[in-house]
């Protein structure tokens, strides 16, 4: 079955660049999405299609992908911005839904 | 803009069948290339997904839950619903429905996402 991988837990400070990865564990990668999930609340999607950002989102979310792996990067984070957050695609039919594990977000 | 909100009861005994429903509102289940479906997430754990549906009547479930999942849609009502039968205390989670982006039948994204409701199996 397809995986993604996702670290546990990533620190950072207010002000500073948080970077969240997710790996495939096979190829070819499909477009992966994140979604930003807070204590008690529902999952929110932040980007869509490796890059790209729904309306509403502040700019300082972006995303990337290189290879089997795509990365979350939060820059300049707000004490707002801690949640946990996921990545999700489909395996190559498309018909299957994949999640990561799930990284929670700790600004210090 | 579409709003999706889960209903149900909250505890389900053990060996029963767990239903849900999502009602849609804001716009109407049958229109666009949208599937729709159902996600779970066990307290303190990641997201499960359990399967989709189509108006069509068209499934797909995760491969882990079709022996026990079933998912339909009444367009006349504008929601679509979950059953889950032979429950375990393992299948306690918040239940959230949500609308998926899709090109044909490739599945891209979901969004929006109701607000979830906590299903316990429990005696």
């Amino acid at each position: 079955s397809y995986e993604l991988t996702q670290p546990p837990s990533v620190s950072v400070s207010p002000g500073q660049t948080a970077r969240i990865t997710c790996s495939a564990d096979a190829l070819p990668k499909q477009y992966a999405y994140w979604y930003q999930q807070k204590p008690g609340q529902a999952p929110v999607l932040v980007i869509y299609k490796d890059s790209e950002r729904p309306s509403g989102i502040p700019e300082r979310f972006s995303g990337s992908s290189s290879g089997t792996t795509v990365t979350l990067t939060i820059s300049g984070v707000q004490a707002e911005d801690e949640a946990d957050y996921y990545c999700q695609t489909a395996d190559s039919s498309g018909t299957y839904v994949v999640f990561g594990g799930g990284t929670k977000l700790t600004v210090l | 803009q579409v709003q999706l909100q889960e209903s149900g009861p909250g505890l389900v005994k053990p060996s029963q069948t767990l239903s849900l429903t999502c009602t849609v509102s804001g716009g109407s289940i049958s229109s666009g290339s949208y599937y729709w479906s159902w996600i779970r997430q066990p307290a303190g754990k990641g997201l499960e997904w359990i399967g989709r549906i189509y108006t069509s009547g068209s499934t797909n479930y995760n491969p882990s839950l079709k022996s026990r999942v079933t998912i339909s849609a009444d367009t006349s009502k504008n929601q679509f619903s979950l059953k889950l039968s032979s429950v375990t205390a393992a299948d306690t989670a918040v239940y959230y429905c949500a609308r998926v982006y899709s090109s044909g039948s490739y599945i891209h994204w979901f969004d929006p996402w109701g607000q979830g409701n906590l299903v316990t199996v429990s005696s």
